[in-house]
């Protein structure tokens, strides 16, 4: 059973604080997502990475960055929480289906910022 | 931009009915597209994909595609409490390095009435 782990399930952060979300998959592949979901705006792409150590931007980058040393690790940083980064964090990753394939999400990672 | 719009809901369905779902797309190069089910407080799980204009049957769930119309809809047959919850409709596209970044609507919220 393929699966994808966020270390956390809830956090609460201080402002100004420097925050890190893990997620580790277990599909060996190469595409890893992070992204975050808000009441009424969906979710949205942060950062995604095809590679080990290649990352490229979401929509909605600022005031994140990312980290990814080993194919099966990719984390997230806030580094300097606010808090409008209070949210709903979600990892992504890929698994094949076949003739495609699709996404599977962790479980999430709900981030309080006070 | 590309946008994945969806009405927000909420759609309300007696149990046993059929439930619609509707899904428009602006990028006439999308290939591929999905649908997700969220239950309140989980992450979103994949319940459907499609490639091909048609239908696409698996149980009480049938996708519909038009890329003509750039249109994609999910029916639920014979609805079930255990249906209600938010529908999310997702779009393959191309960005940078990644082939498989998805771009998400925000959601339809399901209620099946018992």
């Amino acid at each position: 059973d393929v699966k994808v782990t966020q270390s956390s399930r809830y956090l609460v952060k201080r402002t100004g604080e420097k925050v890190f979300l893990e997620c580790v998959q277990d599909m060996d592949h190469e595409n890893m997502f992070w992204y975050r979901q808000d009441p009424g705006l969906g979710l949205r792409l942060i950062y995604f990475s095809y590679d080990v150590k290649m990352k490229e931007k979401g929509d909605i980058p600022e005031g994140y960055s990312v980290s990814r040393e080993k194919k099966e690790r990719f984390s997230l940083i806030l580094e300097s929480a606010s808090t409008n980064q209070t949210s709903m964090y979600l990892c992504a990753s890929i698994i094949s289906l076949g003739r495609g394939y699709g996404y599977t999400f962790g479980s999430g990672t709900r981030l309080t910022v006070v | 931009q590309k946008e994945v719009e969806q009405n927000s809901g909420p759609l309300s369905v007696p149990e046993g009915a059929i439930a619609s779902l509707n899904c428009t797309y602006s990028d006439r190069g999308s290939q591929s597209f999905f649908w997700y089910r969220q239950y309140s407080g989980k992450s979103p799980e994949l319940i459907m994909s499609i490639y091909s204009n048609g239908d696409k049957e698996d149980g009480r769930f049938t996708a519909q595609l038009n890329k003509a119309s750039q249109y994609v809809s999910l029916l639920i047959r014979d609805s079930q409490p255990s249906d209600s919850a938010t529908y999310l409709c997702a779009v393959k596209g191309y960005s940078g390095g990644s082939n498989y970044k998805l771009t998400f609507g925000k959601g339809t919220l399901l209620t099946v009435n018992p």
